[in-house]
């Protein structure tokens, strides 16, 4: 089976760095994805790594590394907009691709 | 980016009827969506993956005479709630996955009520 383990909860300041990190196991791995999920709202494609190392968009950067089953989201110059959960979910072949979440890391930015 | 809408946004129906949500991929052709629950504070359970012109493939605990799945062309699949109860209240969320790449994308989700 798969199992992904994320903080339940990060606080983190206005214009500051955050770091949230995801550790999985998994048969078959195919690529790790990073989404963002405001209360209430369906989830929203932040990112998509299947080799290792960094993959830098605007603000957000996610790193992946296949060997430690690791990958963390890093975002910079927080905002206030940015309090959501961050859900790491990990692709995984067995007949089909399939797409397992974690449970989500949920961000609060305070000013 | 592709979109994928879902219909209706929330509903809130009486505890013995069925309720049918709708999801379609408007820009692109999608040979698989997947139905998505989410009860509060948890995270997404992917409960079946919907194939265009094939039966559904419903993930262990699912039932699949309760939650049905029709995906009847690459741009409409939908899930019908049967004899819903108050404990089928949830987040349903589907997703459509464009077959040219291993991404898939959110509809808005349903908010299902049940009382």
């Amino acid at each position: 089976g798969q199992n992904i383990d994320q903080p339940t909860e990060m606080t983190a300041t206005e214009g500051a760095i955050v770091q949230i990190n995801c550790t999985y196991q998994t048969s078959g791995f195919n690529g790790l994805f990073w989404y963002q999920q405001h209360a209430g709202e369906a989830p929203t494609f932040l990112s998509y790594n299947v080799l290792d190392g960094l993959e830098e968009k605007g603000r957000f950067s996610s790193f992946l590394s296949r060997s430690k089953g690791y990958s963390y989201l890093l975002l910079k110059e927080l905002q206030m907009k940015d309090s959501a959960s961050y859900l790491c979910a990990v692709g995984h072949s067995g007949g089909y691709q399939k797409v397992t979440f974690g449970t989500g890391t949920k961000l609060q930015v305070i000013p | 980016g592709a979109v994928v809408s879902q219909h209706p946004s929330r509903v809130i129906c009486k505890s013995g009827t069925s309720v049918k949500i709708e999801c379609r991929s408007l820009d692109f052709q999608a040979t698989t969506m997947f139905w998505y629950r989410q009860f509060p504070k948890q995270s997404l359970m992917l409960m079946a993956t919907s194939n265009e012109g094939s039966k559904a493939t419903y993930e262990q605990g699912v039932e699949k005479d309760k939650f049905l799945i029709n995906h009847a062309s690459l741009t409409l699949s939908t899930l019908t709630v049967t004899s819903a109860h108050p404990e089928d209240s949830s987040f349903y969320i589907c997703s459509a996955r464009d077959g040219l790449a291993s991404l898939e994308y959110f509809g808005p989700g349903t908010r299902l009520t049940v009382t």
